[in-house]
């Protein structure tokens, strides 16, 4: 079945750390892929997107992410975290469907410590 | 650009009522909508899939006549809860699609929390 996984539910992190989400996706082609944020009670930010190019995307906020073909991936990087930057994060493709639909991964919970 | 509202904010109504929430596309024409509900700390299911003038699509599961929607305009859908019940209490997202740039990019509304008593 057509899936997108983010295998981590929560992830803690020092401010001014590194932080890396994982996201994998399953489905026989390439999708569009997407990252976003979502602080409590808000809506959905866009962070960054691949459709196709260079899989090094960069994005708002200091993010980027790699899509790598040979292990379905799309990662979410940042190389030193804000204590800001703490919310949920959703990884999202849009995998086939004549609607193009987004299909979204369960998210991470991102805590920043101080 | 690409800015999504949703009105209202927040609700609070009594069981067996209608709530209505608007979603508006402020900048683009949305020539389709999508419609999520989110349980606390879960992620976003997607209820259906509206075009601009025809009727919505529903993914399996939701009640259509529950939750009805409407996308009369291209700047314009409704979710209605109808004879709603504490159950239907949730985190309801909207997110359009602008027909005129070509990609399948959603821009997403800042949601609205229901609460049914």
């Amino acid at each position: 079945a057509q899936s997108v996984t983010q295998p981590d539910i929560h992830i803690t992190v020092s401010e001014g750390a590194s932080l890396e989400l994982r996201c994998n996706y399953s489905y026989g082609a390439t999708p569009y892929l997407f990252w976003y944020v979502q602080s409590p009670g808000q809506g959905l930010q866009l962070l960054l997107k691949y459709f196709s190019g260079d899989t090094l995307v960069q994005g708002i906020k200091g993010f980027e992410a790699e899509f790598k073909r040979s292990q379905s991936s799309f990662n979410l990087r940042k190389p030193s975290v804000h204590w800001s930057d703490a919310a949920e994060y959703f990884c999202a493709a849009i995998l086939s469907g004549s609607a193009r639909q987004l299909t979204f991964g369960s998210g991470t919970q991102l805590t920043v410590l101080p | 650009g690409a800015v999504v509202s949703q009105h209202p904010s927040r609700v609070i109504c009594k069981s067996g009522t209608s709530v209505k929430i608007e979603c508006r596309s402020l900048d683009f024409q949305a020539t389709t909508m999508f419609w999520y509900r989110q349980f606390p700390k879960q992620s976003l299911m997607l209820m259906a899939t509206s075009n601009e003038g025809s009727k919505a699509t529903y993914e399996q599961g939701v009640e259509k006549d529950k939750f009805l929607i409407n996308h009369a305009s291209l700047t314009l859908s409704t979710l209605t809860v109808t004879s709603a019940h504490p159950e239907d209490s949730s985190f309801y997202i909207c997110s359009a699609r602008d027909g005129n740039r070509g990609t399948y990019e959603q821009y997403f509304g800042p949601g609205t929390r229901l609460t049914v008593t």
